[in-house]
């Protein structure tokens, strides 16, 4: 299966401003998945990233929020946008190779708002 | 659309007990089932799937689950857990068709805490 490599692991900013988050994956796929788990929830999708196309968001969530980057089959960048503490999550990126039908996910970056 | 419930949040058992995780699913079309474990402060990890065939699927660290589409049901069953089971188990669904690239709907997650 695919490896992720997803940075930063975790991070403390500060209300107001935004942090990007990149996903490096060692192989080429065709869909990337951003994921927010909340603390003590389950994981909700984010958006649906597809190379060269804009992102799908999910109900709940909107572009300028989360702006997502796909710039090609092995990248994507999740940007989370005018922080405040309700955005203290973990965030997750996910891929699906195709083959096996099973999702793999990165380590996840663990994002503090204070 | 389809949709999970796993039906404890949390579920303590002492060491060498069975268990069984409880998970439920709502589907109008065929689906995949999945079953991922997240140890604390860990991103998730595949403990087995099912797609399609037999119904009992073996996954790793001596998981089994098993499909059952009249009772729209896919629980996890361990016969002898360890302390390092514990962890945040979680059950999702995919449409199950040919194709890939569908996104994973997840359950809330059961912790699962095994005492010595």
């Amino acid at each position: 299966s695919a490896v992720i490599s997803q940075k930063p692991s975790r991070d403390i900013c500060q209300r107001g401003t935004s942090l990007t988050i990149q996903c490096q994956v060692d192989s080429q796929v065709t869909m990337m998945f951003w994921y927010r788990q909340q603390p003590g929830q389950s994981l909700t999708l984010i958006a649906t990233a597809n190379q060269g196309s804009e992102a799908t968001y999910e109900s709940g969530f909107v572009i300028d929020k989360f702006p997502i980057s796909r710039p090609n089959l092995t990248f994507s960048t999740l940007t989370v946008s005018n922080m405040s503490p309700e955005d203290s999550s973990i965030y997750l990126c996910s891929v699906d190779t195709g083959r096996l039908y099973g999702y793999t996910f990165g380590s996840g970056t663990r994002l503090t708002v204070v | 659309a389809q949709s999970v419930t796993q039906l404890d949040s949390q579920v303590p058992v002492f060491e060498e007990a069975p268990v069984e995780l409880r998970c439920n699913y709502s589907s109008s079309v065929s689906v995949y089932l999945f079953w991922y474990v997240q140890y604390p402060n860990q991103g998730l990890q595949l403990l087995l799937k099912y797609l399609s065939g037999s119904t009992l699927v073996k996954g790793i660290n001596g998981f089994e689950a098993e499909f059952n589409k009249s009772q729209t049901s896919f629980h996890l069953r361990k016969p002898s857990v360890h302390i390092s089971d514990t962890a945040e188990y979680f059950c999702a669904v995919r449409r199950g068709s040919g194709g890939s690239n569908y996104k994973l709907t997840f359950g809330k997650g059961t912790l699962l805490t095994v005492n010595p």
